[in-house]
């Protein structure tokens, strides 16, 4: 079975500080990862993917395996990062998320 | 440029009755997705499809059934809606390895 977590529901943070938002799995195979995002009024779209080891927007994300772990991180947050983030997996073709994280970023 | 397209925005129907919800891509991807994104829950894999005529159970599939005769719709049964059903219904469709999945606009369904 797979599993998805993401601990916070609600992260408030100041423009201009850190964000991170946690992520950990469970899964018995090599697993495939992603967040998305969900601006408000908007489609759900793709983030970033594990496999990419990009940046995107200025958020990154960094596979751990040891940890199983997929933390999003961005060193300086902006209002337009105010949003709804899910963290995904997927294998065996199904694709789970996680409860998501609510971000709101105060000017 | 839509890619994934729902065919409701808005449903309100009456518990009891039969509900169908319908999803179309045109991106030629094999695999199909149902969820409920519920306050709190964040998205629930209903049932998700790896090719036509093929599906599988997700994670809460009770009360629910699919439908897949062609490769571009995917079709989301509510065989008796329920008042517990109420909820904000996502399809979504992607290709093969660690490719993008595609979300539709959603459709807010009310069981009264």
């Amino acid at each position: 079975a797979q599993r998805v977590t993401q601990p916070e529901k609600l992260l408030s943070v100041f423009k201009g500080a850190p964000v991170e938002l946690k992520c950990n799995y469970s899964y018995s195979g090599s697993p495939e990862l992603f967040w998305y995002v969900q601006y408000s009024r908007q489609r759900l779209q793709l983030l970033l993917r594990h496999i990419s080891r990009e940046s995107i927007k200025g958020f990154t994300a960094d596979l751990n395996k040891g940890e199983t772990s997929f933390h999003l991180k961005k060193p300086f947050a902006q209002e337009e990062d105010s949003a709804m983030y899910y963290c995904a997996l997927r294998g065996n073709n199904r694709l789970a998320f996680g409860k998501g994280n609510q971000v709101v970023v105060i000017p | 440029d839509v890619k994934v397209t729902q065919s409701s925005r808005y449903l309100v129907k009456r518990t009891g009755e039969k509900v169908f919800l319908e999803c179309v891509q045109d991106m030629d991807h094999e695999n199909m997705f149902w969820y409920r994104q519920d306050p709190g829950l964040g998205l629930r894999l209903i049932y998700f499809s790896y090719d036509v005529k093929m599906k599988e159970k997700g994670d809460i599939p009770e009360g629910y059934s699919v439908s897949r005769e062609k490769k571009e719709r995917f079709s989301l049964i509510l065989e008796s809606a329920s008042t517990n059903q109420t909820s904000m219904y996502l399809c979504a469709s992607s290709g093969g390895l660690n490719t993008e999945a595609f979300f539709g606009q959603g459709t807010r369904l009310t069981v009264v």
